[in-house]
């Protein structure tokens, strides 16, 4: 059973231009969660998305940021006209919500290091 | 406002115990979560707490107080592999995100 899989897991982008990250879940799983990690800062949530559906992107910044969680293939996290700033490590998180549940383990990704020169 | 509170760095002996602290002020509260993240590497799950007391799991043990917003982590019979960042979160509601502490970071010395 495959884990959470993200790629590229390095990118290096120049500033102005487009970054694409990519999360698949593990299988099975339906809720997908977009972290961010500053170096010596704790994750950062970003967003939180259902198949075809933006359900929390109360930690996305309104700028430049997307997100999506298509009904086929893979979520795609979207910085547009990065900046040094920019530069990270992005986490993709997976979860198996079971209705009625608290309980939600989430499964990480091994991370998409981001550097904006 | 949400604020989680942990140390930043501890050191430990190989073979002793270590309890890592962890506290929390959140605007709701749907379990604590325990994660372990060695350096370049994803987090991996290590234990959830939603009920008082002490869940204890191998050579981990976690332990909550909801009334002291109070957290810790307990690590025995430390090995070299243990050392890692460990990483304090928070769920704070119903739509499943979750909080994150800055993480702990320990080092286990022979």
């Amino acid at each position: 059973n495959a884990g959470v899989m993200q790629n590229p897991r390095h990118l290096v982008r120049r500033r102005g231009q487009e970054a694409r990250l990519r999360c698949s879940p593990m299988k099975g799983h339906s809720h997908v969660y977009w972290y961010r990690q500053l170096p010596e800062e704790g994750l950062k949530f970003m967003v939180y998305l259902q198949k075809e559906n933006i359900i929390d992107e109360s930690g996305m910044p309104k700028e430049r940021f997307s997100a999506e969680f298509p009904k086929e293939g893979p979520s795609i996290l979207r910085i547009q006209q990065v900046v040094r700033g920019d530069s990270a490590a992005y986490f993709c998180a997976s979860s198996l919500r079971l209705a009625g549940s608290s309980y939600n383990e989430q499964f990480f990704g091994p991370g998409t290091r981001l550097t904006v020169l | 406002g949400q604020n989680i509170d942990q140390p930043t760095e501890m050191t430990a002996t190989e073979g002793a115990i270590v309890q890592i602290n962890c506290t929390y002020q959140t605007s709701g509260f749907n379990g604590l979560f325990w994660y372990q993240q060695h350096a370049g590497e994803a987090p991996t799950f290590l234990s959830y707490n939603v009920l008082d007391g002490l869940e204890e799991k191998g050579r981990f043990s976690s332990f909550l107080s909801r009334s002291k917003g109070y957290s810790y982590l307990l690590l025995k019979e430390l090995q070299m592999k243990d050392s890692a960042s460990y990483l304090c979160a928070v769920g704070p509601g119903s739509q499943g995100n979750l909080i994150f502490g800055k993480g702990t970071k320990l080092s286990v010395k022979p």
